[in-house]
């Protein structure tokens, strides 16, 4: 199994600006998703941050509005950018596999992060 | 499309009675069905999965294909039980998109 921290837990935020969550697993992953989580809603996939390349965008996701970082193995950010209202939800970090070996098929979560936009 | 349907927001049952959560699926290829559960100020993590064929903590839930099918089942509930389930599908093999339901809440009354 993987342990995933990420931070902040939470944090209320002003319509227009930007907030960075970040996601630390405690071993080399090969595949790290960002989910999003709307009240009544099911866990939608943002995007995969893929290590060493840009990440890969879900429909309806644009990379000027969820810029991602992936610098290393076992480290992601995703930023919201020019937020408002709407984007008031639960991020998710999440992690399938090890690197360099097969995977399992099974997500691991981070505790999310819940963001309410003013 | 790939598309994860549980038809039931919320679900309240008597502590002892049977509990079922329904899970329906759309999907083109070759799928392998999961079940999540996130308790009360904890994170989402794995139930059960269709390949394991297991049954973790009295639960059990089998993939009917005919029906696309994937409900979620328990003889007798238990109010630790209580909690949101999320039906959630990937392709076989590892790095495939996994569709999550809109979730189930659970409620077990003593």
């Amino acid at each position: 199994s993987a342990v995933i921290s990420q931070k902040p837990s939470r944090d209320i935020c002003q319509r227009g600006t930007s907030l960075t969550i970040q996601c630390q697993v405690d071993s080399q992953v090969t595949m790290m998703f960002w989910y999003r989580q709307q009240p009544g809603q099911s866990l939608t996939l943002i995007a995969t941050a893929n290590q060493g390349s840009e990440a890969t965008y879900e429909s309806g996701f644009v990379i000027d509005k969820f810029p991602i970082s992936r610098p290393n193995l076992t480290f992601s950010t995703l930023t919201v950018s020019n937020m408002s209202p709407e984007d008031s939800s639960i991020y998710l970090c999440s992690v399938e596999g090890l690197a360099g070996g097969p995977g399992t098929g099974e997500l691991f979560f981070g505790e999310g992060s819940r963001l309410t936009v003013l | 499309a790939q598309r994860v349907t549980q038809p039931e927001k919320l679900l309240s049952v008597f502590k002892g009675a049977p509990v079922e959560l329904k899970c329906n699926y759309s999907y083109s290829g070759s799928p392998e069905l999961f079940w999540y559960v996130q308790y009360s100020r904890q994170r989402l993590q794995l139930l059960l999965r269709h390949i394991s064929r297991e049954s973790i903590k009295g639960f059990t839930a089998d993939l009917n294909k005919g029906e696309t099918s994937f409900h979620l089942k328990k003889p007798f509930a238990q109010e630790e039980d209580s909690a949101m389930y999320y039906c959630a599908l990937s392709g076989l093999g590892t790095g495939n998109q996994f569709y999550f339901g809109t979730g189930t809440s659970l409620t077990v009354i003593p």
